[in-house]
């Protein structure tokens, strides 16, 4: 069965860094995309970026290419999102999820982890 | 970037009647187009994938329509656990995929 498990909540002030973490298990991890997905409280999904964790090739959207970044260590199965310097603005819950395919063909998202809610407040 | 747009916002149905949920893309997707279900406190869960395929454990009340700029969510016959929010997403131009705003399905 394949699992995606993220890590728990976050508390944290502006300026603070973070760095969130989402583990695959129940399938071959280098060989499928995963992507992050925010969800801003009471809004819609916003596609982030996705990753291939076996070469670490990673796309960006535009609208968070240099906000955050993406990575992934395939030791552990382990795909990451991380903030160098959050704002009250990154309050949000964010999704890892899979691609159902192991290339780029179909980009729609099959499997979810549970989320992380972020919070940030001074 | 290519925009998704669905109406309603909101649909109010009574159980037992027919949903029917809009998803309109700014230009052609072709038909990679999918939707997500997605209850209070929870992740979103695959419906449909290529506009009218279900996804594995999906009952047949489910249906999905649309090729090009215009897109279909039907619910047949709605049971309880049904009322939710639906999300579009096109995968034809991307990364990045987009998603639409959602519809909230919710009783009549």
């Amino acid at each position: 069965e394949v699992q995606l498990v993220q890590s728990g909540a976050e508390v944290k002030k502006p300026g603070e860094s973070l760095k969130i973490s989402c583990k695959g298990s129940g399938y071959s991890f280098t060989s499928y995309w995963i992507g992050w997905v925010r969800q801003m409280p009471g809004k819609g999904l916003e596609w982030m970026g996705i990753i291939y964790p076996g070469d670490s090739d990673t796309r960006y959207s535009p609208s968070f290419q240099g906000q955050v970044t993406i990575s992934a260590d395939k030791s552990i199965s382990t795909a990451y999102l991380q903030w160098s310097s959050l704002k009250a603005s990154d309050t949000a819950m964010y999704y890892c999820a899979r691609l159902p395919l192991t290339g780029l063909t179909d980009g729609y998202f099959q499997h979810w982890g549970q989320g992380t809610l972020v919070t940030v407040s001074s | 970037e290519i925009v998704m747009t669905q109406s309603p916002a909101t649909l109010s149905v009574s159980p037992g009647e027919r949903a029917t949920l809009s998803c309109r893309a700014s230009q052609s997707v072709s038909s990679n187009l999918a939707w997500y279900q997605q209850k209070p406190g929870q992740a979103p869960r695959l419906l449909i994938y290529g506009a009218s395929t279900r996804a594995t454990g999906i009952p047949a009340r489910f249906s999905g329509s649309g090729s090009g700029t215009e897109f279909t969510l039907t619910i047949s016959s709605l049971q309880s656990e049904d009322f939710a929010v639906y999300y579009c997403q096109q995968y034809n131009n991307w990364p990045p995929d987009t998603f639409g705003q959602g519809t909230k399905l919710e009783i009549k």
